[in-house]
Order: structure tokens, then sequence, then C-alpha cells
């Protein structure tokens, strides 16, 4: 089955600097990659979702990039606000399919 | 946007009772429901894929007679914890996927925290 990674773990940035998030994933079947924003005590909220025939997509401070010969996409978040600081998760499906792997999370933290 | 509402947010019971959690989409159909289990500052781990009409598909490890789940239309999933015990405390969050979407995106309904006693 599918296995996604991702790193970091946690990351600590100031405000204004910008962040990154990287995953890989293994299944080359997989063709859409959606990211969620976790918020504590909240539910999971879709940010931006790439599809496999899309290297890069980008909605206001938040792009996702996507490398589908080396199977890794990037979030990519500029001039980072406070309330961008949340747990931030990557996911890989294929699309109709059903299920998607999530990766472990990535905790960010935006310092003002 | 799709609207997906989980009941209850929050319960505590005693060891050997039953819990049932409803997750029902209130302004799309859904093809289908998944079951998360969430541990504090820790992933999503699916536990069962929910497809109406039909039996849930279980992810590896995870209990089918411990974790009931029912999905009885296309906007409505159950899953039952049957006798709780300490081990089973945990935040349980459900997701479903909008029937006709090509996109597979899900959903989540705001989660419900369980506390076994």
């Amino acid at each position: 089955g599918e296995n996604v990674e991702q790193h970091p773990s946690t990351l600590s940035v100031q405000e204004g600097d910008s962040a990154v998030i990287k995953c890989t994933y293994s299944d080359s079947a997989s063709n859409y990659f959606p990211w969620y924003k976790q918020e504590l005590g909240k539910r999971p909220q879709l940010i931006i979702d790439i599809r496999s025939n899309v290297g890069e997509k980008k909605d206001q401070r938040i792009a996702v990039t996507l490398n589908k010969t080396a199977k890794h996409f990037s979030l990519h978040i500029t001039e980072t606000q406070p309330e961008d600081s949340a747990v931030y998760f990557c996911a890989a499906s294929f699309a109709n399919a059903g299920k998607s792997t999530f990766g472990d999370g990535t905790t960010l933290t935006v310092k003002p | 946007g799709a609207v997906v509402s989980q009941h209850p947010s929050r319960v505590i019971c005693k060891s050997g009772t039953s819990v049932k959690i409803e997750c029902r989409s209130l302004d799309f159909q859904a093809t289908t429901m998944f079951w998360y289990r969430q541990f504090p500052k820790q992933s999503l781990m699916l536990m069962a894929t929910s497809n109406e009409g039909s039996k849930a598909t279980y992810e590896q490890g995870v209990e089918k007679d411990k974790f009931l789940i029912n999905h009885a239309s296309l906007t409505l999933s159950t899953l039952t914890v049957t006798s709780a015990h300490p081990e089973d405390s945990s935040f349980y969050i459900c997701s479903a996927s909008n029937r006709g979407r090509v996109e597979n995106i899900q959903y989540f309904g705001a989660g419900t925290r369980l506390s076994v006693l």
C-alpha cells in the first residue's frame, strides 16, 4: 500500500519568514495530494491540493509543488503569521479510489 | 462548502459500556466515510472505510467486533465502541468524501473525545 513520509515533525519560524514542509510517497499510482491544517482541538481542514498533472499550485501565501518523478511534494507558506500555527498533514491518494494515506503531521509554530 | 457533523463532541463513560458516535454529511451525499483515531500530537490513524450499504473495510489491527460501523445511508455513518475500556480513550474523527467529485477531498467532522473511566 501507499506510504507517506512527512518532514519535519516540528517547525518553528519567526513571523514573516517562510515555512516549507516536505512529503514523499511510495505509490506511483497516487495522483491526488491534499494538505490539511488542524488547529488545536479542531477538525482538519483542506487548505490546498494538487493533482499529478500539475507541477505547482498557488493560493495567496500558500503554494504546493509536486515532483512526480521523485514522488515528493511540498507545502510552502510565505510571510507566515501567528495564526498559521497549527499541525499540517499531507496526504496521497488515487482519485476516486477512496482512502487517503496521511503523513504523520508537522507542528508549525510561528513566533510573533 | 461541504459540512460534516459529528456527535457527540465529548463523551465520558464507565468501563464496559458501549458508545455510539454519529457522522453526518449535511449538504452532500457521501460515497464513503472514514473513521480515524487520533492520539495527542499524533497523526490520523485510519480505522475503517465505510461505504453506504456495504460492510466496512477495517485496517489491519483494528477489531471489527470492537468498533462496529454502520453506514445506512449516503449521509449517515455510525461508529459504536463496544464494551469500552480505558485504553479506548482517544479522539475519534470521521470524514466523508463527496459523491460525484473527482478529487478525493475529505471533509472532516469536529471529532469526538472519548474518555473511558
